[in-house]
C-alpha cells in the first residue's frame, strides 16, 4: 500500500506569517510530487509541482523535496486570509507507468487569521 | 477553455437506483480518472483510463463501472447505489507520465 501522510492539522497562522505544510511518502521510487489547494466546496487546484531534490519557488510558495528522507513540504510566505484552504500532497508512485496516477494525502487544513 | 466538465453537479438517489456520471475534457489528454472524496479520507481513486480503450481499477472500484467512450469522455456508472456511495466525485485528466492532473468541479451524490 503506497502511503502519503500529511501533518494532521488544522494549522492556524496569523496573517503575514510563514505557514509550513509537511508530507511524507512510503514509496522510495516516487518520481513526481504535487501540492494542491482545495477551497471548501471546490475542486483541487494545482499550486506546485516538484521533481528534483531541493527547493522550487513560485511567488509566495516554496516547495521543498528531500527524496532521501522521503519528505516534501510547502512553505507559504506572507500568508493571507485567502490562503485559508485544505492543502493536499500528492505523489506519483507508479514507476515506469505512463498513467500519471497520483496518491493523495488526507490534506492539512490551513486557517490564516487577520 | 472548459477543461474538465462533469455532470450532474448534484444528485440524490434512492438505494438501489442506478446512474451515470458524465465527464469530458477538451485538453486532448490521454489519461482520465475518477476519484471520490469523503471527509477525513482524502481523495481515493476509483477507476482510471491510461488511454482511449483501456480502463483499470483504482483503490476503491467496488460498486462502480466505467466506460472510456472516446479520448474526451470517461463515464462512471453506479449500477445499484448504496448509502456508502454518498460522496463527492471528481473526474480528472492528465497527459500521463507523472504530469499534472486537472480536476473537474465535482459531483455531489447523496444516496438515501
Amino acid at each position: 500500500q503506497k502511503e502519503v501522510e500529511q501533518n494532521s492539522g488544522p494549522l492556524s497562522v496569523p496573517e503575514g506569517a510563514i505557514a509550513s505544510l509537511n508530507c511524507t511518502y512510503s514509496d522510495r521510487g516516487s518520481q513526481s510530487f504535487f501540492w494542491y489547494r482545495q477551497y471548501s466546496g471546490k475542486s483541487p487546484e494545482l499550486i506546485m509541482s516538484i521533481y528534483s531534490n531541493g527547493d522550487k519557488e513560485d511567488g509566495r510558495f516554496t516547495a521543498q523535496l528531500n527524496k532521501a528522507s522521503q519528505y516534501v513540504s510547502l512553505l507559504i510566505r506572507d500568508s493571507q486570509p485567502s490562503d485559508s484552504a485544505t492543502y493536499l500532497c500528492a505523489v506519483n508512485s507508479d514507476r515506469g507507468s505512463t498513467l500519471g496516477r497520483l496518491y493523495f494525502g488526507r490534506g492539512t487544513q490551513l486557517t490564516v487569521w487577520p | 477553455n472548459a477543461g474538465v466538465t462533469q455532470t450532474p453537479k448534484f444528485q440524490v438517489l434512492k438505494t438501489g437506483q442506478s446512474m451515470t456520471l458524465q465527464c469530458a475534457q477538451d485538453m486532448n489528454h490521454n489519461s482520465m480518472y475518477w476519484y471520490r472524496q469523503d471527509p477525513g479520507m482524502g481523495l481515493r481513486l476509483i477507476y482510471y483510463s491510461a488511454s482511449e480503450g483501456t480502463t483499470d481499477k483504482g483503490e476503491v472500484p467496488n460498486g462502480y463501472n466505467v466506460s472510456r467512450l472516446n479520448k474526451r469522455e470517461f463515464s462512471l456508472r453506479l449500477e445499484s447505489a448504496a448509502p456508502s456511495q454518498t460522496s463527492v466525485y471528481f473526474c480528472a485528466s492528465s497527459t500521463g507520465q507523472g504530469n499534472t492532473i486537472y480536476f473537474g468541479e465535482g459531483s455531489w451524490l447523496t444516496v438515501v
